[in-house]
């Protein structure tokens, strides 16, 4: 089984800031990754799918990047509807073990 | 435009059974892997289990296995998971997927 390795596990930041959040694979998996962005009470929202390309409807101060076994997540300029637990996905298989988005 | 509908949630006793089932659309079904994955209250997402194309190839998440089956139906263009010995731990928001794209969710309840 492919293991997905997320770090950090807890970020704290300030509006304005910029971000990033690591991904890694255990083996190559192309860029067969998701991430997501998940928040009380609500459904689990996609923000990126392929490891790049930014679901529709999502702002553009997110981006992913990466291919084979490392992966990121940027969120460019911290806005405070952002501060939530993100996770990435292999496709069809393990998430990460989340990274929570703290209020510095 | 990819459509994932569950159904077959509902609330059962520890030790009883479902069997949760997924009508896939907009794509081309039997040419996809799909899985489920579950958010239990308050937690986070995980992985329950995933299928290959034909059925042939099956993967669950430790907790799972010898409980849950997964299996599809491609005349039908339907997943199923079957999940039987049910635990209270197994109480979750169980999401059907094909990759990135997930279903609305459908909710299984374990209490007594």
């Amino acid at each position: 089984d492919i293991q997905m390795t997320q770090s950090p596990s807890t970020l704290s930041a300030s509006v304005g800031d910029r971000v990033t959040i690591t991904c890694r694979a255990s083996q190559s998996i192309n860029n067969w990754l998701a991430w997501y962005q998940l928040k009380p009470g609500k459904a689990p929202k996609l923000l990126v799918y392929d490891a790049s390309s930014l679901e529709s409807g999502v702002p553009s101060r997110f981006s992913g990047s990466g291919s084979g076994t490392e992966f990121t997540l940027t969120i460019s300029s911290l806005q405070p509807d952002d501060f939530a637990t993100y996770y990435c996905q292999l496709y069809n298989g393990r998430f990460g073990q989340g990274t929570n988005l703290e209020i510095k | 435009e990819v459509q994932l509908v569950e159904s077959g949630g509902g609330l059962v006793q520890p030790g009883g059974s479902l069997r949760l089932s997924c009508a896939a659309s907009g794509f081309t079904f039997s040419s996809s892997w799909v899985s489920w994955v579950r958010q239990a209250p308050g937690k986070g997402l995980d992985w329950v289990a995933a299928i290959n194309r034909d059925g042939s190839e099956v993967h669950y998440v430790d907790s799972v296995k010898g409980r849950f089956t997964i299996s599809r139906d491609n005349s039908k263009n339907s997943l199923y998971l079957q999940m039987n010995s049910l635990r209270v731990e197994d109480t979750a928001v169980y999401y059907c997927a094909r990759n990135a794209w997930w279903g609305q969710g459908t909710l299984v309840s374990v209490s007594s």
